[in-house]
């Protein structure tokens, strides 16, 4: 099972893009990776997965390295409601989408500042 | 559509006694989860079901914890008897195919005095 391993705190001025990394040096070719964020308080929020290619949405982006091992979420104008823990996940379980068990580390406290 | 709505969204309760979480899912979703968040060991899967039938349970911590699932909008979490180390937020979550792709409920906060 791939394991990730993101920074435990960044900083971000409001308006500017921040940059959030992961490493997740052993995944396997047909595992996806997955971005979840949590607002203090608030349930978990779904925000963007990918096996290769960039993605983009209407939240954010995700670069992945050619490689596989690491990748980079993207928000492109940080706002302060953007201050939320971000996990970095790659779910366990079966390859692909069908299944995959989220295991929810510690994640990155992001936070947004004026 | 509403979300994943789960209640009560606060519960206090003394030790020893029942306590029932309920969720409802988000119409369609033929995936549910229960989660459990505390500051110790933070957001862990308890239990899911597919198509109302419950998968995996290696999550739940003991005999005291129960959950159902019987029709595609409504599941349960039932913790008898309570115990003040169930202080937790509880969540529910659902998903449609992609079982990784998971909406969350805004939880439910148990203390147990």
């Amino acid at each position: 099972d791939a394991k990730t391993t993101q920074p435990t705190s960044m900083d971000c001025a409001e308006g500017r893009a921040a940059n959030l990394p992961c490493n997740h040096s052993t995944i396997s070719g047909n595992e996806y990776v997955y971005w979840y964020r949590q607002i203090h308080s608030q349930g978990p929020q779904y925000i963007i997965h990918g096996l290769k290619n960039n993605e983009t949405n209407e939240m954010a982006s995700l670069i992945i390295t050619e490689d596989r091992k690491s990748s980079t979420l993207i928000l492109p104008h940080a706002t302060l409601r953007d201050t939320a823990v971000y996990y970095c996940i790659v779910p366990t379980g079966a390859g692909g989408t069908s299944y995959g068990k989220l295991t929810f580390g510690q994640g990155t406290i992001l936070t947004v500042h004026p | 559509d509403a979300g994943v709505i789960q209640s009560p969204r606060h519960e206090v309760t003394e030790m020893g006694q029942e306590v029932t979480l309920r969720c409802k899912p988000i119409s369609g979703h033929d995936y549910l989860f229960w989660y459990r968040q505390t500051m110790m060991r933070g957001l862990e899967l308890l239990i899911y079901f597919n198509n109302n039938v419950p998968i995996d349970d290696s999550g739940m911590p003991e005999d005291r914890f129960s959950a159902k699932m019987p029709n595609a909008s409504f599941s349960t979490l039932k913790i008898q008897p309570s115990e003040p180390r169930d202080s937790a937020v509880y969540f529910c979550a659902s998903s449609l195919l992609s079982a990784s792709e998971q909406y969350f409920g805004p939880g439910t906060r148990l203390t147990v005095t």
